[in-house]
């Protein structure tokens, strides 16, 4: 159980286009979602809370209009890069919080994003 | 602010050797910590989670030890394998579940 899937796993665009990176809770239902970004060889960054059925919550420095989060239904959450750039290329994660309850998360596998 | 660190940044050892990660995070004020396993280009796959009440925690090779008043974390691999090179991530909670990850260990175990 728990698993949390990415769509898609790889996505080459070019610079000025935007990008839409799915996140779906495939058996539970997830009131929470977070997203993270990695850099190589780097560690995750948390970059928004996503919380179902209101505004996402966005760490300092991280531009909202720029990665807008949509956390429509209980098991998705969506996360659009804007008229994206190169140095948006990155590793995005997302993940879900336990439905238990327990303070822990499910990852999903991630998303590579490369800007042209 | 909490601050994770992990040491070694990286670490190779020949296969069979016993090894140890260090985690160490700045606020002791935790309820869990939590060790994961990251693959090249992959996700997140959760060892172990050890609770603030805990002093340690084991699954098979690997045993994970927390010591909250000096804001420490061990992860112990025991009988190392070719299969557990990866790079290996602490993380502890904060306000509103959000994770703080360690700077990460990357681990190469060669035959």
């Amino acid at each position: 159980g728990a698993v949390v899937s990415q769509h898609p796993s790889r996505v080459i665009c070019k610079s000025g286009t935007s990008v839409k990176i799915e996140c779906r809770s495939l058996d539970f239902q997830a009131t929470t979602m977070f997203w993270y970004r990695q850099f190589p060889k780097k560690s995750l960054m948390l970059m928004a809370t996503s919380n179902e059925g209101s505004k996402a919550t966005y760490e300092q420095g991280v531009e909202k209009d720029k990665f807008l989060i949509n956390h429509a239904s209980l098991t998705l959450s969506t996360l659009t890069v804007t008229s994206a750039h190169p140095e948006d290329s990155s590793f995005y994660i997302c993940s879900a919080r336990d439905p238990q309850g327990r303070e822990t998360q499910y990852f999903g596998p991630g998303t590579r994003l490369l800007v042209l | 602010k909490q601050e994770v660190t992990q040491i070694p940044a990286a670490l190779s050892v020949p296969e069979g050797e016993n090894l140890v990660l260090n985690c160490s995070f700045t606020d002791s004020a935790i309820y869990n910590l939590q060790w994961f396993r990251q693959d090249p280009g992959k996700g997140l796959t959760s060892l172990l989670l050890i609770q603030s009440s805990q002093r340690e925690q084991t699954s098979g090779r690997l045993n994970a030890s927390l010591d909250k008043s000096s804001g420490r974390s061990t992860l112990y691999i025991a009988a190392s394998q070719p299969g557990d090179s990866a790079t290996y991530l602490c993380a502890v909670p904060g306000t509103a579940s959000k994770l703080t990850f360690g700077t990460g260990t990357r681990l190469q175990v060669t035959l």
